[in-house]
């Protein structure tokens, strides 16, 4: 069975400090790898999906990469805007059904 | 585009009540989903369509769950004789299996079930 792993539980950053977020999975084969964020009470919002391992994408202070057991979420400089959480999910290379599985998330607080 | 849309935003409900919640997916995708997430945890899998097509429901989804998508269109999720345990965030999300958005799955903006 697929399972994502992500850690920490929490994190609490100051404005302008630099951090990564990890996110651990195992899947038998893997057909993608993605990024999303939520806001409290609003539904995922998507951010980056990575395909194979030495993948890198980027999008503002917001950089994802990939190996083949893990993926992190690099967030540099962040601003109290990037508060959060973070979900990572794959899904599976196999059958027809392109369901995700997720991790619980990192709840990120950035501090002014 | 106007994104995934979902009604009601908010349900309460009381228990042994019927609920049924609906979904419009971004116009032109074909794969529709259903996740439920509840406090503190990460979405889980419910059921998938492709098109009019249910192809998988989750182990999750027991006989008072049913959803159904009429002409490939907009889904409903009903869940009948509610209990206290069916409270949560109930999301939908749509996905093309084209173009440059290959596999990336959107989400509206969810219902919130409360059963009293």
């Amino acid at each position: 069975e697929d399972q994502v792993t992500q850690s920490p539980e929490a994190l609490r950053l100051q404005e302008g400090e630099s951090s990564s977020l990890n996110c651990s999975y195992t899947v038998s084969g893997l057909r993608g790898l993605f990024w999303y964020r939520q806001d409290p009470g609003k539904g995922p919002e998507f951010l980056f999906t990575l395909y194979s391992a030495g993948e890198e994408k980027e999008k503002e202070r917001l950089k994802a990469t990939l190996t083949k057991k893990e993926s992190f979420l690099h967030i540099t400089a962040p601003k109290p805007e990037d508060s959060a959480t973070y979900l990572c999910a794959s899904m599976n290379s196999g059958g027809s059904n392109y369901k995700l599985t997720f991790g619980k998330g990192t709840l990120l607080t950035v501090n002014p | 585009d106007t994104g995934v849309s979902q009604d009601p935003r908010h349900k309460i409900t009381k228990r042994g009540q019927n609920v049924t919640f609906r979904c419009d997916p971004i116009s032109e995708h074909n794969r529709l989903y259903w996740y439920r997430q509840t406090l503190g945890q990460g979405p889980e899998f419910l059921t998938y369509f492709q098109n009019e097509a249910q192809l998988e429901k989750s182990r999750l989804l027991s006989d008072r769950f049913s959803a159904e998508r009429p002409k490939g269109s907009f889904s409903t999720l009903e869940i009948q004789r509610t209990e206290q345990g069916d409270s949560a965030m109930y999301l939908c999300a749509s996905s093309s299996p084209y173009g440059i958005s290959y596999n990336e799955q959107f989400f509206g903006p969810g219902t919130r079930l409360t059963v009293l």
